[in-house]
């Protein structure tokens, strides 16, 4: 089955620029997800990629792929303390008409002011 | 705003005493899901509704129930709560196989 990686812990000072890594086993995967969870809250899409993409930039966040590394990241530019969360990331099966998503185990990101 | 709602968002049940949690959305979303979360750890899909069509995954346990009266609405049924259960329980939806938009969660608690 899929298998979705991610270190658990990630300390950055306000203002530095924060790097979430993620790797992931299925090569089938169509969309890769970066979500964001605040405590105690729900699932924040923040940004995807499409699998045959190698970069996506979306204002402070940008998710590079490496599909030959089954590796993804997501930079996070001039960190603020309201960046601070668990960050998955998620892919997608692709095998049903649905959008069934497995994730990964979360990073949780301090920002120290 | 169309959006996702989870009721309860905090419940308590007691070991063995069978509890429903509810999601309901404006977004007229064909496919809903459930997801749970324990504590520290990722999302894990239980299973989904695509239509009027259940789509269980392998290793969700019999204890879990769902049921779909209409578009809008998708229950989770906790047959037989047991300790073990205890988490986070996650509804969200998506248009086919779309963007899924995620529900605040209902945590439950097992006594």
């Amino acid at each position: 089955g899929e298998d979705v990686e991610q270190s658990l812990f990630l300390s950055v000072r306000e203002g530095d620029s924060s790097v979430i890594n993620c790797t992931y086993t299925d090569s089938s995967s169509t969309y890769l997800y970066w979500y964001k969870q605040e405590p105690g809250a729900g699932l924040q899409l923040l940004t995807y990629i499409f699998s045959n993409m190698d970069m996506k930039q979306d204002q402070r966040l940008t998710v590079l792929l490496n599909k030959k590394d089954k590796h993804l990241s997501l930079r996070i530019a001039d960190t603020q303390t309201g960046d601070s969360a668990i960050y998955f990331c998620a892919e997608s099966d692709g095998v049903t008409g649905a959008n069934n998503l497995f994730f990964g185990t979360g990073t949780r990101l301090t920002v120290i002011p | 705003d169309a959006m996702v709602i989870q009721n309860p968002r905090y419940q308590v049940t007691q070991f063995g005493k069978p509890v429903t949690l509810s999601c309901s959305q404006t977004l007229n979303h064909n496919v809903m899901y459930w997801y749970q979360q324990k504590s520290s750890q990722a999302p894990k899909l239980l299973f989904h509704y695509y239509d009027k069509d259940f789509n269980n995954e392998a290793d969700t346990p019999d204890n879990f129930q769902s049921r779909r009266p209409n578009t809008s609405f998708c229950f989770l049924d906790i047959r037989s709560p047991g300790l073990g259960d205890a988490a986070m329980y996650l509804c969200a939806t998506s248009r086919y196989s779309g963007e899924q938009f995620f529900g605040p969660g209902t945590r439950l608690t097992v006594l």
